[in-house]
């Protein structure tokens, strides 16, 4: 357990519907980060915060993604009219001053689309 | 960030010594080297860190020439639990943050 959690674990949904994800970092971390895994592929990045600025976004990230970290701590990942190349594993990651080239990798959540 | 190139996959068996070696030739002045570990549906690990010569932990020890242009992971004494994906990155802190750009990795499968 490196202290960061997602959920859900699995998600299960039909095309068309929207989904939301919830990462919630180690707690002295500023910066969080969202990645995209696809079976047999290492992860890509998707956004970056630092406190509650979202302060870059892949071009992988569609219109159709969203995510927010309201308060600086915990985050969200919504996709809204999923698509079955939605699904794949989504994983968060959170790091600070305090960890330095280290990221700590949550679980993820493992989304299929049907 | 650079490109990193790494073999995609490595057969071992327990006991024995596992080197992984990373390419990377483009590697800019300010970049490091990381290794990551990854489990079947859990998230990557950090494994280890350098940036020249030689890094140790309890885990691994990671192996840097002074041209910097490649890298090796070094896991002494493999058991069937290092069984995993192996990552090797290489990038800067760039503006305070930390944006991982992984490859394909090394798929380490180690027998009985």
């Amino acid at each position: 357990d490196t202290g960061v959690s997602q959920d859900p674990r699995h998600k299960i949904t039909k095309r068309g519907q929207n989904v939301t994800f919830r990462c919630d970092p180690i707690s002295e971390h500023n910066r969080l980060y969202w990645y995209r895994q696809t079976l047999g592929q290492g992860p890509e990045f998707l956004t970056y915060f630092q406190n509650e600025a979202q302060l870059e976004k892949s071009r992988l990230l569609s219109d159709r993604f969203s995510a927010e970290r309201p308060k600086g701590s915990f985050s969200t990942l919504e996709i809204q009219r999923t698509e079955q190349g939605d699904s794949a594993m989504y994983l968060c990651a959170s790091d600070g001053t305090s960890s330095y080239n280290e990221q700590f990798f949550g679980p993820g959540t493992r989304l299929t689309v049907l | 960030l650079a490109k990193t190139t790494q073999p995609i996959s490595m057969d071992s068996y327990e006991g024995q010594e596992v080197n992984i070696t990373c390419s990377h030739n483009n590697i800019a002045t300010n970049d490091y080297i990381t290794w990551y570990q990854q489990f079947p549906s859990q998230g990557p690990r950090f494994i280890i860190q350098g940036y020249k010569t030689k890094v140790t932990n309890e885990v691994a020890s990671l192996f840097i020439p002074a041209d910097r242009k490649s890298s090796t992971l070094s896991l002494p004494r493999v058991s069937l639990s290092d069984t995993a994906v192996y990552y090797c990155l290489v990038g800067d802190k760039a503006g305070g943050y930390n944006k991982l750009i992984f490859g394909a990795g090394t798929r380490l499968a180690v027998h009985p």
